[in-house]
């Protein structure tokens, strides 16, 4: 199975500052047919589902801000918050579609 | 705007099997010019998230190993939903768990295809607890 181990487990980062996520996978995701990597950030907040943020490593999800960027390739990878809201507060969690089984990182709770 | 539904028993005896159904509306599960991963996913209380099993109608299925011998995954196209299964279960299978679409571009590589990619949407999820 492929092992995908986020850094930090939690944050806390000011109002206004950047806060970055890593997420490091145990096998390469970048598959060379097609030039992806087969990577997915999601935001989880109590009591809901996650919700999708990017995918293909770096493709923002329709509607989310332009301040969630998502970069990296083959087996690491970073999202970043260039300007911390207080609707960002919340669990993280990047995800290998590569093969299966399909797997998550363990998360990384982020807060003010 | 597709909308994914879980429903199902809340709670499941030790050794019984858990049922549950997700509906879905919005978007046909048995569509063949997309194929969509139609999947589950659970999450214990207080911890991460992992992946049951996913099919799509292009004929891609799978499960996770650690549970592969205990889950199915079935579909009814003419009510839209699909249902998990899952036998004999133990308090270690407590957990909410959720239906979701995955995207239609499962990487295929010559000796196989998988099925779905990220995903797109999740339903609400359904909280299992198993105690007797």
């Amino acid at each position: 199975d492929i092992v995908m181990t986020q850094s930090p487990d939690s944050l806390a980062v000011s109002l206004g500052e950047r806060a970055t996520i890593n997420c490091k996978s145990s096998q390469d995701i970048f598959y060379t047919s097609n030039s992806q990597n087969y990577l997915a950030w999601y935001q989880q907040k109590p009591g809901q589902p996650p919700k999708l943020l990017i995918y293909w490593s770096s493709i923002r999800d329709s509607g989310v801000p332009d301040r969630f960027t998502g970069s990296g390739s083959g087996t690491d990878f970073t999202l970043t918050i260039s300007s911390l809201q207080v609707e960002d507060v919340g669990v993280y969690f990047c995800h290998q579609y590569y093969i299966t089984p399909f797997t998550f990182g363990q998360g990384t709770k982020l807060e003010i | 705007q597709v909308r994914l539904q879980e429903s199902g028993p809340g709670l499941v005896k030790p050794s019984e099997t858990l049922s549950l159904t997700c509906t879905v509306s919005g978007v046909s599960i048995g569509s063949t010019t997309k194929y969509w991963g139609w999947g589950w996913i659970r999450q214990a209380p207080g911890k991460g998230l992992e992946w049951i099993g996913t099919f799509d109608y292009s004929g891609s299925s799978d499960y996770n190993p650690s549970l592969k011998s205990r889950v199915s995954i079935s579909a009814d196209t003419s009510k839209n939903e699909f249902s998990l299964k899952l036998s004999s279960v133990t308090a270690a299978d407590t957990a909410v768990y959720f239906c979701a679409r995955q995207g239609d571009q499962g990487r295929c590589t010559p000796a196989i295809c998988y099925p779905g990619s990220h995903v797109d949407s999740w339903g609400q999820g359904i909280l299992v607890t198993v105690s007797s």
